[in-house]
C-alpha cells in the first residue's frame, strides 16, 4: 500500500457525459500526477499539479482538466467522454527533492477503471 | 520525441529460470530510471530506481537493473524467477529537466510456470 487512494474504483459512463475522478495523495506529498493506462499499454502522462498549480501537461485535449486542493488532494475531470477514454486512470503522488525538484519517485494509487459506452 | 521501448511484450519462463527484460529510452539529457511491477489486480509498485551513482541498482524481491548510459538502456534482471513473479513489468524514465512526468514503456507481461 502506498497511501494514495482513488475513488471511485470503477465507473461506467455514456459517450458525451462528464466524469470526475478523485485522488488523495500520500501524507506529506505536495505533487499529484495523473496518468491514463489504456488496455495493453503503459501509463500515459496527462498532467501534474504542484501546490495547486498545473505543472506540466501531456498530449491530452483540453477536455481533460484537473484541480488540486489545499490539502493536496486532486480531481481529474473529463468532459464530452469518448469511447477511447475507456481506460484505467492512475494518480501518483510525490514530494520533489533536490534543489530543482529532481530525484524523486512517484507513488501510485490503485486506479479508477472508467468504461465509456 | 521522448520514448521508452520495452522489446519483449510477453515472456514465459519456468521457475528458477533467469530473467532479463530490456528497456531502452530516447532522451539525450539526464534521466531518472525506474522499474515498476503490476501484479494482477494490484496497483503499480516500485521495484527499483536509479538516480545517480553506481549503475547497478538492486531492488526488492531479488531484482536488479543496470544502467548503461552509452546504450540508453536500463535492463531488469533476476537470476531465478518464482511463480509469484508473474506480473506486468514497466520501465519508466523521468527526464530531470522540464516537467516531472514519467514516460512509461508499453510493459512486458511475464508468466512464470510452476
Amino acid at each position: 500500500e502506498t497511501g494514495v487512494t482513488q475513488s471511485p474504483t470503477h465507473l461506467i459512463k455514456t459517450r458525451g457525459q462528464q466524469v470526475t475522478l478523485r485522488c488523495s495523495s500520500q501524507s506529506g506529498h505536495n505533487t499529484v500526477s495523473w496518468y491514463q493506462q489504456a488496455l495493453g499499454q503503459g501509463p500515459q502522462f496527462i498532467f501534474q499539479y504542484y501546490r495547486e498549480e498545473e505543472n506540466g501537461r501531456g498530449n491530452f485535449p483540453p477536455r481533460f482538466s484537473g484541480l488540486q486542493f489545499p490539502n493536496y488532494s486532486s480531481e481529474l475531470n473529463v468532459n464530452a467522454l469518448e469511447l477511447d477514454d475507456s481506460a484505467l486512470y492512475l494518480c501518483a503522488s510525490s514530494s520533489p527533492k533536490g534543489l530543482a525538484g529532481e530525484n524523486y519517485e512517484q507513488y501510485f494509487g490503485p486506479g479508477t477503471r472508467l468504461t465509456v459506452t | 520525441a521522448q520514448s521508452v521501448s520495452q522489446h519483449n511484450h510477453h515472456v514465459i519462463l519456468s521457475e528458477a529460470a533467469s530473467l532479463e527484460l530490456g528497456c531502452n529510452y530516447s532522451y539525450g539529457g539526464t534521466v531518472n530510471l525506474f522499474w515498476y511491477v503490476q501484479y494482477p489486480g494490484q496497483h503499480l509498485q516500485l521495484l527499483l530506481k536509479y538516480f545517480s551513482g553506481d549503475p547497478l541498482v538492486k531492488g526488492i524481491k531479488g531484482f536488479e537493473a543496470e544502467f548503461i548510459k552509452s546504450k540508453f538502456s536500463f535492463n531488469l534482471r533476476k537470476p531465478s524467477v518464482q511463480w509469484s513473479d508473474t506480473a506486468e513489468y514497466f520501465c519508466a524514465v523521468n527526464p530531470t529537466s522540464g516537467t516531472y512526468k514519467y514516460i512509461f514503456g508499453t510493459g512486458t507481461r511475464l508468466k512464470v510456470l510452476a
